[in-house]
């Protein structure tokens, strides 16, 4: 399966501990984006990254919130001192330039809840 | 203010029942028009991009069109297999980087 992978898929943990995801994306796309979506939404644009580059940050991306690409390869998604309101499903999506058509791919999400 | 708006929020089908599903946007200079399709507790399935009015795509039972306003997912005689989310979704910012998504409509389809 060469599809976007994210892990773990699903994270229960306590207000006010810090949680991390990882997105490996597929393997010949240079850009990826992290999304959230609540119950009855459509997902919410978060980040993007251009190889390692950060290049975009949603406002709804507060300094609890950080993303790196550290070699243009796999993510990670950190959230810290995690509150109610960041339960969501945290999607990871991957395109690439060269197809210049800009359809993203989603991975399978990683699910958050904070009790 | 860039928005895309799906209706209706949810469609109830008898399998074989043909019916179509709406997405109007009001995007600066539409780069595209994409649907996705989200089944339960998984990521959006990517399904169609339409770039410009009048462009008509189709897979299996699916047929997206698009205006200059709105686009339109044709769903003719439908399975229960059909049963999902659908999302349209537009690039609000320069490229492709940044799409911004329409709430979906939930499609069940009963035999």
């Amino acid at each position: 399966d060469t599809g976007v992978s994210q892990d773990p898929r699903h994270k229960i943990t306590k207000r006010g501990q810090n949680v991390t995801f990882r997105c490996d994306p597929i393997s010949e796309h240079n850009r990826l984006y992290w999304y959230r979506q609540t119950l009855g939404q459509g997902p919410e644009f978060l980040t993007y990254f251009q190889n390692e580059a950060q290049l975009e940050k949603s406002r709804l991306l507060s300094d609890r919130f950080s993303a790196e690409r550290p070699k243009g390869s796999f993510s990670t998604l950190e959230i810290q001192r995690t509150e109610q309101g960041d339960s969501a499903m945290y999607l990871c999506a991957s395109s690439s330039r060269r197809t210049g058509s800009g359809e993203q791919y989603f991975g399978p999400g990683t699910r958050l809840t904070v009790t | 203010e860039d928005q895309v708006t799906q209706s209706p929020e949810a469609l109830r089908l008898q399998e074989g029942e043909s019916s179509s599903l709406n997405c109007s946007y009001t995007v600066s200079g539409l780069r595209g028009l994409f649907w996705y399709r989200q089944d339960p507790g998984k990521g959006p399935e990517f399904l169609f991009t339409l770039y410009s009015a009048g462009e008509e795509k189709e897979k299996e039972r699916l047929k997206a069109t698009l205006t200059k306003k709105e686009s339109f997912l044709h769903i003719t005689a439908p399975k229960p297999e059909d049963s999902a989310t659908y999302l349209c979704a537009a690039p609000i910012s320069g490229g492709y980087n940044k799409l911004i998504f329409g709430a979906g409509t939930r499609l069940a389809v009963h035999p």
